[in-house]
């Protein structure tokens, strides 16, 4: 079972913050976030293992929390290179390690 | 480094026909992964292979097989398409730390 990426949709302007949430229906051990532009592969933005950790990639930090099952993803002063489809991918408790269960994506449009 | 690598680019088939997509990597990585993205489903997996010589059936696995030909290699086939199967495919490989690298992807059109 996929899990539910909220907003599907936001558009900011530029210097402006966003937050994309990621929540499942089953224990996690681990978040990865990905970003892809139209038209290209995805590619990798972190990773986030149990514990509530919080990590950081420029202007964009996320955090874990194991308990709830979600992770949410921050994005500060957004730019205009931030737009495109963030998708988390969730390690999933049970399931095979090795694999990971994507979200629905959510589409980010920063305007000048 | 090409990193992961996939062809063709783009593919267009008549119902029935078969083909199959080709995925290497030079990155020395055990785990590889082949997903279909579709509008408004993201990333969904169709088959893995943990390691050379495994191979696992993933979210959607009908109407695909997978052959792991040595480590760098892992490949996707149609036997019979199917307009159902109109996709962009992604493949990827994975490193010990968890994080996956995507191919450039193989834009898929049955007709």
């Amino acid at each position: 079972q996929q899990p539910v990426q909220s907003p599907q949709a936001v558009i900011l302007r530029e210097g402006e913050d966003a937050v994309i949430n990621c929540s499942s229906s089953k224990a996690l051990y681990s978040v990865h976030w990905y970003r892809q532009k139209h038209g290209e592969a995805p590619v990798f933005l972190m990773i986030l293992l149990k514990g509530g950790e919080q990590k950081g990639h420029e202007k964009i930090s996320a955090s874990f929390n194991e308990k709830k099952q979600q992770s949410s993803l921050y994005l500060t002063a957004s730019q205009l290179s931030y737009s495109g489809t963030y998708f988390c991918g969730t390690g999933v408790y049970g399931g095979a390690t090795n694999k990971l269960i994507f979200g629905t994506g959510t589409l980010l449009a920063v305007q000048p | 480094n090409a990193g992961v690598t996939q062809t063709p680019k783009f593919q267009v088939l008549k119902t029935g026909q078969s083909m199959t997509l080709q995925c290497a990597q030079d990155m020395n990585h055990n785990s590889m992964y082949w997903y279909r993205q579709d509008p408004g489903m993201g990333l969904r997996l169709i088959y893995y292979s943990a390691s050379e010589g495994t191979t696992d059936k993933g979210e959607v696995p009908n109407g695909y097989n997978v052959s792991r030909l040595n480590k760098r290699e892992f490949s996707l086939r149609l036997e019979s398409a199917a307009p159902s199967q109109t996709s962009v495919y992604f493949c990827a490989s994975k490193e010990s730390t968890d994080t996956q690298y995507f191919g450039p992807g193989t834009r898929l059109t049955v007709l």
